[in-house]
């Protein structure tokens, strides 16, 4: 069985400071996804990974994939307020009936504080 | 372009009352269909996925059951409802073999 693994679960930092959120798994995958949530919201796709060593960044976020050490990162630079959001990653095991299927972490909870 | 739908936003339904939640699509062609619980403060756990009409697949037994009656609709039921049922109702689509996801705005049930 698929383990998708966030740690902080939760994180509360200051503007301006940088974090890192890390998502390990624990199967052998070459696509992942990460996703933010505003309270009571749905998902928003952030960065979609698709090869070992990919890097994306948009704006103050850069996310990179370790497809041998199957870990995932998500680089907060400069942090605003914001930002502030529960952040997930979500690993694709893909079958060949049924397309993509995601295995979600628990969620990073993060608050930025000014 | 693209767009899924879901309804209704919000549902409080007693215990052992049924189900029928709604989720359509938009703008595309046999898509893969997908559908998610999340618990308060939880990440998301699949429930069901479909990869065409009359096509379902479960994640988890439970008391829920899901139909596809047409190639953008897909719905979720139940016959009678528990707590545990509680939670934000997540509908997903993706282009077949492609890779991501897209969700819908999700619905809030509450059981009482």
């Amino acid at each position: 069985e698929l383990k998708v693994e966030q740690n902080p679960l939760f994180l509360s930092m200051q503007e301006g400071k940088n974090y890192t959120i890390y998502c390990n798994y624990s199967t052998t995958s070459d696509r992942l996804y990460w996703y933010r949530q505003d309270p009571g919201k749905s998902l928003e796709s952030l960065f979609v990974l698709l090869s070992n060593g990919a890097v994306k960044q948009e704006g103050r976020l850069m996310a990179s994939l370790d497809t041998k050490a199957r870990l995932s990162t998500l680089h907060i630079t400069a942090a605003v307020h914001d930002l502030s959001a529960t952040y997930f990653c979500a690993v694709d095991i893909r079958k060949e009936t049924s397309g993509s299927r995601l295995t979600f972490g628990e969620g990073t909870q993060l608050t930025v504080n000014p | 372009s693209q767009t899924i739908h879901q309804w209704p936003a919000t549902l409080v339904q007693p215990v052992g009352s049924p189900l029928s939640l709604e989720c359509t699509v938009e703008g595309t062609s046999n898509p893969n269909l997908y559908w998610y619980r999340q618990a308060a403060g939880r990440g998301l756990q699949l429930l069901f996925y479909s990869v065409g009409i009359g096509q379902i697949s479960s994640e988890v037994p439970q008391n829920l059951s899901a139909s596809r009656p047409q190639d953008r609709q897909f719905i979720l039921s139940s016959k009678k409802l528990l707590l545990s049922d509680s939670g934000f109702y997540l509908c997903a689509w993706s282009r077949g073999r492609s890779y991501e996801q897209y969700f819908g705005p999700g619905t809030r049930l509450t059981v009482t």
